[in-house]
């Protein structure tokens, strides 16, 4: 089955700066790429996704990078705010009525002020 | 719009003790999963219900039963809860795998 690995597990920045975060999966045969934000006590929320035809996705301050090649796909937040502090996932899925979802162990991101 | 509504939101069980989670959508979603988030671990599937009818098992099924009820309400059944079950458990709803997935506000299990 798909595995999906993600890094950095912790990640602090300062307010302004820009956070990477970067997951790698192995079913080659995934096309969709989802990335979900939990703030403390809640459920995750989908921020943004990329499918496999795109290779790039911006909305706002967030995006999403693409490398199918390489099986690898990244999130970038700019000039990142105290609100942006939360767990964020990756995950991965195949398309089809009978697809699962597989996420990532998580980043707590902290920006400090 | 309440989304997905999981209950109970807080549980302590004893060792052999069972229990079922509970979880509605209402929106009319085909697919409904179970998670389990443990530090460090990230969320892991338990099982998932592709349509009305169907259920599978995902990376972590040992231990629990699932029962998709109609397309509205997916339970989660602990039969005899062990203290590795401790964790939060989430539900969730999608149109199909590949959109959107919503989540309930989790459940925190904890077996003594």
């Amino acid at each position: 089955g798909e595995n999906v690995e993600q890094h950095p597990s912790t990640l602090s920045v300062q307010e302004g700066d820009s956070a990477v975060i970067k997951c790698t999966y192995s079913d080659s045969a995934s096309n969709y790429f989802p990335w979900y934000k939990q703030e403390l006590g809640k459920g995750p929320q989908l921020i943004i996704d990329i499918r496999s035809n795109v290779g790039e996705k911006k909305d706002q301050r967030i995006a999403v990078t693409l490398n199918k090649t390489a099986k690898h796909f990244s999130l970038h937040i700019t000039e990142t705010q105290p609100e942006d502090s939360a767990v964020y996932f990756c995950a991965a899925s195949t398309t089809g009525t009978a697809s699962k979802l597989t996420f990532g162990t998580g980043t707590r991101l902290q920006v400090t002020l | 719009n309440a989304g997905v509504t999981q209950t109970p939101k807080f549980q302590v069980l004893k060792t052999g003790q069972s229990m079922t989670l509970q979880c509605a959508q209402d929106m009319n979603h085909n697919s409904m999963y179970w998670y389990r988030q443990d530090p460090g671990m990230g969320l892991r599937l338990i099982y998932y219900s592709a349509s009305e009818g169907t259920t599978d098992k995902g990376e972590v099924p040992n231990g629990y039963n699932v029962s998709r009820l109609n397309k509205r309400e997916f339970s989660l059944r602990l039969e005899s809860a062990a203290p590795s079950q401790t964790s939060v458990y989430f539900c969730a709803s999608s149109g199909r795998a590949d959109t959107e997935a919503f989540f309930g506000q989790g459940t925190r299990l904890t077996v003594v």
